[in-house]
C-alpha cells in the first residue's frame, strides 16, 4: 500500500527555522497538505495544495513542492508552534494517506 | 461560522457496533463532503473514508470497508458513522473534517473493552 514517510522528530531553538520533509512516490501527482496537532487537541490544516495556507494560519508557515517530496517550513519558530505535523495526499484511487507524524520540539 | 459538532463519548464491548454523529453548520451541507479520521492512543493519523454529503457516494479505506458504513441526513446537515464488530483496535479518537479537511469536529472518543 501507499506510504508517506516523515521523520519522527524534529528540534529547532526559538526563532530558527523548521523544516519537515515528507516523501511518497504519487506526490508528483497529488496535492500535499499538513495538519497541526497540539495535545489533546483536533488537527488544524495549516497548508494545502502544496502551498497555500488557510486563512487565519500564520504567514511563518509555508509549503513546497519538489518531485517525490513536499516540505513544510516554519519560519522564526515560536514556542507555540511546538506540536505534532502530519503531512497527508492521496493514492492513485482518491484514498487518503497520512505520513506517520513528526513531533516538533522547540527547545 | 463553520462548525462540525460530535457526538460523546462511548464505551462498547467487543463486537458491538458504534454509530458517531457529525452536525455540521456555518455553510452549506452538501457543498462539501465528509471525511472520517481516527487516532488510536499515542499513535497517527488513520483515514476512514469519505462521503459524498450531495448524492451519497462513498469510498471507504480498504482495511475497513466490510465494517463501515457512512450516511448523511441532509434534513439536519448531520454526517454518521458506523462502525460494526468493534475490537480492541479500534479503541480511538474518531473525527469528522469537512473535506478537503479545512475545520474538523472535536473527536469522539470510543473505547472497545470487555
Amino acid at each position: 500500500s501507499y506510504e508517506l514517510t516523515q521523520p519522527p522528530s524534529v528540534s529547532v531553538s526559538p526563532g530558527q527555522t523548521a523544516r519537515i520533509i515528507c516523501s511518497g512516490d504519487e506526490l508528483p501527482k497529488q496535492y500535499g497538505y499538513w495538519y497541526q496537532q497540539k495535545s489533546g487537541q483536533a488537527p488544524v490544516l495549516v497548508i494545502f495544495n502544496d502551498s497555500e495556507r488557510p486563512s487565519g494560519i500564520p504567514e511563518r508557515f509555508s509549503g513546497s513542492s519538489s518531485g517525490t517530496t513536499v516540505t513544510l517550513t516554519i519560519s522564526g519558530v515560536q514556542a507555540e508552534d511546538e506540536a505534532d505535523y502530519y503531512c497527508q495526499s492521496a493514492d492513485r484511487s482518491g484514498n487518503w494517506v497520512f505520513g506517520g507524524g513528526t513531533k516538533l520540539s522547540v527547545l | 461560522q463553520v462548525q462540525l459538532v460530535q457526538s460523546g463519548a462511548e464505551v462498547k464491548k467487543p463486537g458491538a457496533s458504534v454509530k458517531v454523529s457529525c452536525k455540521a453548520s456555518g455553510y452549506p451541507f452538501t457543498s462539501s463532503g465528509i471525511s472520517w479520521v481516527r487516532q488510536a492512543p499515542g499513535q497517527g493519523l488513520e483515514w476512514m473514508g469519505w462521503m459524498s454529503t450531495y448524492n451519497g457516494n462513498t469510498k471507504y479505506a480498504q482495511k475497513l470497508q466490510d465494517r463501515i458504513t457512512m450516511t448523511a441526513d441532509t434534513s439536519t446537515s448531520t454526517a454518521y458513522m458506523e462502525l460494526r464488530s468493534l475490537i480492541s483496535d479500534d479503541t480511538a479518537i474518531y473525527y469528522c473534517a469537512r473535506s478537503p479537511a479545512d475545520y474538523w469536529g472535536q473527536g469522539t472518543l470510543v473505547i472497545v473493552s470487555s
